[in-house]
This record gives structure tokens, C-alpha cells and sequence, in this order.
């Protein structure tokens, strides 16, 4: 069973900030929020993960509240290159990483 | 460098037919994992190598599906008398296990399996 809750859909216009919610209200303290994302017909792309403090890459930023009960994943200048299948994970990293239904998110022009 | 790669991209066959499919993880890393995916559905877990350790096959559906990973490196999945309920896209990943958790899995492009 997948530990985490996120919108099924979400739509973004080009250039705009996409912010990805994801709830994970029984996280435990060892375990870390990952986020992959799934182009169609490729296999998962790693985006980032963390544990307690804010993150950011060249692909995104994670935002983890305090209680760690939620996250967002942010991808500040979304483009339609973009468009794909969102999953947000709680795991210590390795054979528990459980992939759920993920967020379908469509950049639109 | 090099990501996972997996051989080959594509496969018909007949019910009733084995099949291989191969993975070859990224040079280095110490942990092997296998999903499968069904057309339109999530990643389901199916088998995990950790160096020399006995692997953790809790995830394989049946006693149909087995899974070896030589000298630490290559993996293959062999499916027996393959039934159409098998076709899916078969991922393999492999990632570093560093210590304190926190470990990174890099998939590969996935082996399309189709059961006729």
C-alpha cells in the first residue's frame, strides 16, 4: 500500500510555477519523501528526495512541513516537456519504495 | 556516465513460452530491483539483489517468475509458460545503498513484454 495521497490530475499553463501536494501523514523518521516522475512509455525519472529540510536541484524544489506530515513538489517554470505522471514516495530508499497512482500533470501552452 | 540499460526493448511471444529479460545496472552499485508495470497502472514490485545477500523475492506473483543477478552486476527475469496476464513493461532499477538510507534508484527504459 503506497504511504502517500496526491491529486490524480493537475494542469499548469507554460512558464507558470507547477506546486505538486502530496500527503504522507504516517511518515516515520527514518523515512524520506522521494519524487519521480514518468514520462509515458519511459521508465521513472529520479527528481529529488528529503528528509526534514527543504531541497532544491536544476529540476525542482521539495517543501516539507514541519511535521512532515505533507509536502510539495515544485517545478518553478514548468514547460511542456513537463507533462507526465507525478509520484511522490515515503521510504527508508530501498526495497520499500512503493510507487501509488501518482499525479498526471499536463503543461499546457 | 552510463544509466541502466535493458535488453531487449521490446518482446512478443506465444502463451505458453519463457522468456529472459535482461538489466544491466549502472557500474557500481550494489543494489538490483525489478517492477512491473501494467498498461495504465502504478509500479509493482517484484524482486530485490543486495550485494552477496539472498535476494528479496516477496514480490514475484508466481512460481513462474524467477530472478538471478551474476558477479553482482547483470540481472535477468525468466518467465515460465508465459500466460497474457504477464504482458506489461518490466523496469529494472539499481541504486548505490549508501549508508543511513536516503538511497537513490535509477530505473532503466523497461523491457515491453507482449503475450499473445
Amino acid at each position: 500500500d503506497a504511504k502517500t495521497t496526491q491529486p490524480p490530475s493537475m494542469d499548469c499553463a507554460e512558464g507558470r510555477a507547477a506546486n505538486l501536494p502530496c500527503n504522507h501523514s504516517t511518515i516515520s523518521g527514518n523515512e524520506y519523501v522521494y519524487w519521480y516522475r514518468q514520462i509515458h512509455s519511459q521508465g521513472p525519472q529520479y527528481i529529488i528526495h528529503g528528509l526534514k529540510n527543504n531541497e532544491t536541484n536544476e529540476m525542482a524544489s521539495l517543501i516539507i512541513t514541519e511535521d512532515r506530515k505533507s509536502s510539495t513538489l515544485i517545478l518553478p517554470h514548468a514547460t511542456l516537456r513537463d507533462t507526465a505522471v507525478y509520484y511522490c514516495i515515503v521510504s527508508m530508499g530501498n526495497n520499500d519504495m512503493r510507487f501509488g497512482a501518482g499525479t498526471r500533470l499536463t503543461v499546457k501552452p | 556516465g552510463a544509466g541502466v540499460s535493458q535488453s531487449p526493448s521490446n518482446k512478443v511471444t506465444e502463451k505458453g513460452k519463457d522468456v529472459e529479460l535482461r538489466c544491466d545496472p549502472i557500474s557500481g552499485h550494489t543494489a538490483l530491483y525489478w517492477y512491473r508495470q501494467s498498461l495504465g497502472q502504478g509500479l509493482e514490485f517484484l524482486i530485490y539483489f543486495q550485494g552477496n545477500s539472498a535476494p528479496d523475492k516477496s514480490g514475484l506473483p508466481s512460481d513462474r517468475f524467477s530472478a538471478e543477478r551474476t558477479g553482482g552486476s547483470v540481472s535477468t527475469l525468466t518467465i515460465q509458460r508465459t500466460q497474457q496476464e504477464d504482458s506489461a513493461v518490466y523496469l529494472c532499477a539499481s541504486s548505490l545503498l549508501p549508508a543511513g538510507g536516503g538511497d537513490t534508484q535509477y530505473f532503466g527504459p523497461g523491457t515491453r513484454l507482449t503475450v499473445l
